[in-house]
């Protein structure tokens, strides 16, 4: 299995813009997570889905965040508009089922807000 | 809310030395744990985990201890090598969902 993989691997872009990261989790995964990490704030949950479906987005920053899972093997990050301080890196998980189980995580998409 | 925090943010040591990273949680309801290494430009990556009925378990170099008294995790590597310079992570994982403490840096010196 090639593991979960994210697009793009660097987004350079002017604020305002809108950004979508894209993730496919690994082939059978049941979960699928979305972290956004910083130097400040360290390794952040914005959003998980179990079985397509989000189970908790508390960690969505605002509402200019929104995350979609149309299907078993492909999810959205957007951000509209985008500001500087969204600038992170965006990692995508996903885990063979909910809770108690290790998460693997795609490389992760760094995006950069100017 | 509840959170999982690390003890140290960094920490230097010889090669071939033992490493000893710890990490304090907050929920007591926590029934797994994991420890992930994260190279600079790479995803967290798996180590070890341990369930809470567990106080201990060993794998090729590493060790993980649960101390659910005074919510404790310590991760600790043997004959520590220069390719495990990184920053280590705990993870509390739930039902739900999966959180991560702030990460200590682990630089190894030849």
């Amino acid at each position: 299995d090639a593991g979960v993989i994210q697009s793009p691997r660097h987004e350079v872009t002017e604020m305002g813009q809108e950004v979508t990261l894209r993730c496919k989790p690994i082939s059978g995964h049941n979960s699928l997570f979305w972290y956004r990490q910083t130097m400040m704030r360290g390794l952040e949950l914005l959003i998980y889905f179990n079985n397509n479906v989000p189970i908790d987005d508390s960690g969505m920053p605002e509402d200019r965040f929104s995350a979609k899972m149309p299907n078993a093997s492909f999810s959205t990050l957007k951000i509209q508009p985008s500001e500087p301080r969204d600038s992170a890196v965006y990692f995508c998980a996903s885990s063979p089922r909910q809770g108690n189980t290790e998460a693997f995580f795609g490389q992760g998409t760094r995006l950069t807000v100017v | 809310g509840e959170s999982v925090g690390l003890h140290l943010p960094t920490l230097s040591v010889q090669e071939g030395d033992n490493s000893i990273i710890n990490c304090a949680y907050s929920n007591s309801a926590s029934d797994y744990f994991i420890w992930y290494k994260q190279e600079s430009g790479k995803g967290p990556q798996f180590i070890i985990d341990i369930r809470s009925n567990m106080d201990k378990r060993q794998g090729q170099r590493v060790t993980v201890l649960l101390n659910k008294t005074v919510k404790h995790l310590s991760l600790q590597i043997a004959a520590t090598q220069p390719g495990d310079s990184a920053v280590y992570f705990c993870a509390e994982n739930s039902r739900r969902d999966m959180r991560f403490g702030a990460g200590t840096r682990l630089t190894v010196k030849p």
